[in-house]
């Protein structure tokens, strides 16, 4: 089974409506990332978030909330989606160990908004 | 500024030929970590490679290794031996400090010839 899952992997949505995207993990790290990618641009932070009780905007927090339910589970959601939040969307964790510490992401959200 | 910088939108190298990929990092942390990712069509996110701002040897990973050049800020991806499935698009990353964020490049898109 994968360490980091998100669902749906596929949306496709109208201008307005509210949707979330659902990630979980279980490799036991405490930090979660959402991420866009958009062609051209690489991947850009959205809201990360170091444990249950903390959670941080990141570059491009506007239109986007998130919720932290567990340590495993990190939400992300669109309260109005718009066309240019159509962009594929990563959950990412990581633990600061020894070494590298890397993040480690899921399969991706392909999320249309029309 | 950008954080990291890679310049090459495409790269083209014929099979079993070793091939370069750019990228450059600003920061004023001494503390940081620098990452390779590639990313095939499929779209997943796989890691490749970490270089600590402290470590002293380049990192390498079976055929891949990082040409950490810190007085020049770079931290390029060396591929050696390509192969046809090492065709993907390839990210710089850079996390600064003990983690706060990550910061990610624009990709380079790799293009192995037969």
């Amino acid at each position: 089974d994968a360490d980091v899952t998100q669902t749906p992997r596929n949306r496709i949505t109208k201008t307005g409506k509210r949707i979330m995207l659902e990630c979980s993990q279980t490799k036991g790290h405490d930090r979660m990332y959402w991420y866009r990618q958009d062609p051209g641009l690489g991947l850009r932070l959205i809201y990360y978030s170091f444990d249950v009780k903390d959670i941080n905007k990141g570059e491009i927090s506007d239109g986007y909330s998130v919720s932290r339910q567990a340590q495993a589970k990190f939400s992300l959601s669109l309260e109005s989606a718009i066309p240019n939040q159509t962009a594929l969307y990563f959950c990412a964790t990581s633990d600061l160990g020894t070494g590298g510490d890397e993040q480690f992401f899921g399969p991706g959200t392909r999320l249309t908004v029309l | 500024a950008q954080k990291i910088t890679q310049t090459q939108p495409g790269m083209f190298v014929q099979e079993k030929e070793a091939v370069t990929l750019d990228c450059t990092y600003d920061t004023s942390d001494p503390s940081y970590g620098l990452f390779w990712y590639k990313q095939p069509s499929s779209g997943e996110m796989i890691f490749l490679i970490y270089q600590g701002s402290y470590d002293q040897q380049n990192a390498t990973e079976g055929r891949y290794s990082l040409n950490f050049q810190k007085a020049r800020k770079s931290a390029n991806l060396v591929i050696s031996a390509s192969q046809l499935g090492d065709s993907a698009m390839y990210f710089c990353a850079m996390r600064e400090g003990t983690g706060n964020q990550f910061y990610f490049g624009t990709g380079t898109s790799l293009t192995v010839i037969p």
